[in-house]
């Protein structure tokens, strides 16, 4: 049963922490993808990676950072850096071809 | 600046009708489109997509116009059924081969009426 998991569904922190959002795929993908969504608006490009132990910034770099130590997973760390980091954090994967797939999503809520 | 823009955030369309999604880009390298559908509180799936080299791709009850030279793009779902309410996001590949992530539009509420 092939697929993107993201887990936790949802995630609770107090400003100042950092968290974890977790991401795995099994679809043998090479490629990896970060995005969120805030309400009202598109889904934005955080990091990616192409390839193992490589990573690129994407358009809202800051506040994040990402590790590929495994093909398989991509964890993002959301920084007590990050000055707005409740929002809908969406993992994704693709192959040389041009579509990616997307987890079910990790609603961050930080208060 | 947004590059992908889709500038009605809903429309409403009765069942049985033809819903016409629309979507504008500014970026003339943009070569391949895509178009994802949301649920609240999942993740996007694909729906359909098309390369700047056709001006039409069809899949079932979608189709994808893309008219280059106007660098606009649209979705029509016909017929329109209950279950394709939901948020519809046009998205285009900058980069060419599909590795650099996507640049997505804030999306299009989609309302079937029965």
């Amino acid at each position: 049963d092939g697929g993107i998991t993201q887990s936790p569904k949802y995630l609770f922190r107090k400003e100042g922490q950092n968290v974890t959002l977790s991401c795995e795929q099994n679809l043998n993908h090479d490629a990896m993808y970060w995005y969120r969504q805030d309400p009202g608006q598109g889904l934005r490009l955080i990091y990616y990676s192409q390839i193992v132990n490589d990573f690129q910034k994407g358009d809202i770099a800051e506040g994040y950072s990402v590790s590929r130590e495994k093909k398989e997973s991509f964890p993002l760390t959301v920084t007590s850096a990050q000055k707005n980091p409740t929002a809908f954090y969406l993992c994704a994967s693709g192959t040389s071809g041009y579509e990616q797939y997307f987890g079910p999503g990790t609603r961050l809520t930080v208060t | 600046d947004q590059q992908v823009k889709q500038n009605s955030p809903s429309l409403s369309v009765q069942e049985g009708r033809i819903s016409i999604l629309n979507c504008d880009y500014t970026n003339s390298m943009f070569d391949y489109f895509l178009w994802y559908k949301k649920y609240p509180a999942e993740g996007p799936t694909f729906l359909i997509s098309i390369s700047s080299i056709k001006d039409k791709n069809e899949d079932g009850r979608f189709t994808v116009f893309l008219n280059k030279s106007a660098k606009h793009l649209s979705l029509h779902i016909v017929p329109s059924q209950p279950g394709d309410s939901a948020v519809y996001f046009c998205a285009a590949d900058p980069s060419g081969g599909g590795a650099d992530g996507l640049t997505f539009g804030k999306g299009t509420h989609l309302i079937i009426q029965p």
